[in-house]
C-alpha cells in the first residue's frame, strides 16, 4: 500500500498558486518526499524532493513540516499545461528504486 | 539533457504475437525500470536492472521478458498476452548511485492494445 494520502481532486484558477497537500504520517528517517506530475497519457515527470528542509527549483516549492509527517507542493502561478495527476512518493535512495505510486491528486487548472 | 526515449508510441498485437518494447537513455544512468500503468490507476513497477543485470523482478509472469543489451538500452520481450495486459507502458532511468539525487526520469510510454 502506498504509504501516503492525497486529496482526490483539486481545482485552481489559472495564475494562482496551488498547493496541493500530501500527508505521510508513517514516514521514516532516511525517507525522502517526491513529487511527480503526470500530464494525461504522458510519462511521469520529476517535479521536486525533499528530506527535511524546504526546497525550490524552477517548477515548485516543498514544505515538509518539522515533524515531517506531511508537506505540501506549492505551484506558485499555475498555468493551464499544469493540468495533471501529482504524485507524492515517499522513498529510501539507497533502495533499489522502488517508486511506490499513490492515488496521486487530480488537478484542474481553470482560465 | 533528461530524455528517455521509448519505441513504439502505440503497439497493437494478437495474443499468439511477440513483439518488443525498447527504451533508450543517454545520460550515463546506470539504473533502468520498467514499469506498467493501467487507465486510471498509477504507475505500477515490473522490473529493475541496475548496471545491466536484473535486479528486481516484481512477481511479473513470464509472458513479459526484460533485457537489457547494455547500459542505455533496455527491451521489453512480450509474448503469448492476455487482453488484461493492455497498458501503458513506461520506461524510467536514474543514475543507480542510490543516493538522494537517484531520482528517476520517465520515458512518454509505450501505448499497448492486446487483442
Amino acid at each position: 500500500d502506498a504509504k501516503t494520502t492525497q486529496p482526490p481532486s483539486m481545482d485552481c484558477a489559472e495564475g494562482r498558486a496551488a498547493n496541493l497537500p500530501c500527508n505521510h504520517s508513517t514516514i521514516s528517517g532516511n525517507e525522502y518526499v517526491y513529487w511527480y506530475r503526470q500530464i494525461h497519457s504522458q510519462g511521469p515527470q520529476y517535479i521536486i524532493h525533499g528530506l527535511k528542509n524546504n526546497e525550490t527549483n524552477e517548477m515548485a516549492s516543498l514544505i515538509i513540516t518539522e515533524d515531517r509527517k506531511s508537506s505540501t507542493l506549492i505551484l506558485p502561478h499555475a498555468t493551464l499545461r499544469d493540468t495533471a495527476v501529482y504524485y507524492c512518493i515517499v522513498h529510501i535512495t539507497d533502495s533499489w528504486g522502488k517508486l511506490q505510486f499513490g492515488a496521486g491528486t487530480q488537478v484542474v487548472v481553470t482560465p | 539533457d533528461t530524455e528517455v526515449t521509448q519505441t513504439p508510441k502505440h503497439l497493437v498485437m494478437g495474443m499468439t504475437n511477440k513483439k518488443s518494447l525498447k527504451c533508450e537513455q543517454h545520460m550515463g544512468h546506470r539504473a533502468m525500470y520498467w514499469y506498467k500503468q493501467k487507465a486510471k490507476k498509477p504507475p505500477e513497477l515490473m522490473f529493475v536492472y541496475s548496471y545491466e543485470k536484473l535486479s528486481i523482478n516484481e512477481s511479473v509472469p513470464s509472458r513479459f521478458s526484460p533485457e537489457c543489451p547494455n547500459s542505455s538500452l533496455l527491451n521489453l520481450h512480450l509474448h503469448a498476452l492476455q487482453p488484461e495486459d493492455s497498458a501503458l507502458y513506461l520506461c524510467a532511468s536514474s543514475d543507480g548511485l542510490r543516493t538522494s539525487t537517484d531520482t528517476q526520469y520517465f520515458g512518454p510510454g509505450t501505448r499497448l492494445t492486446v487483442l
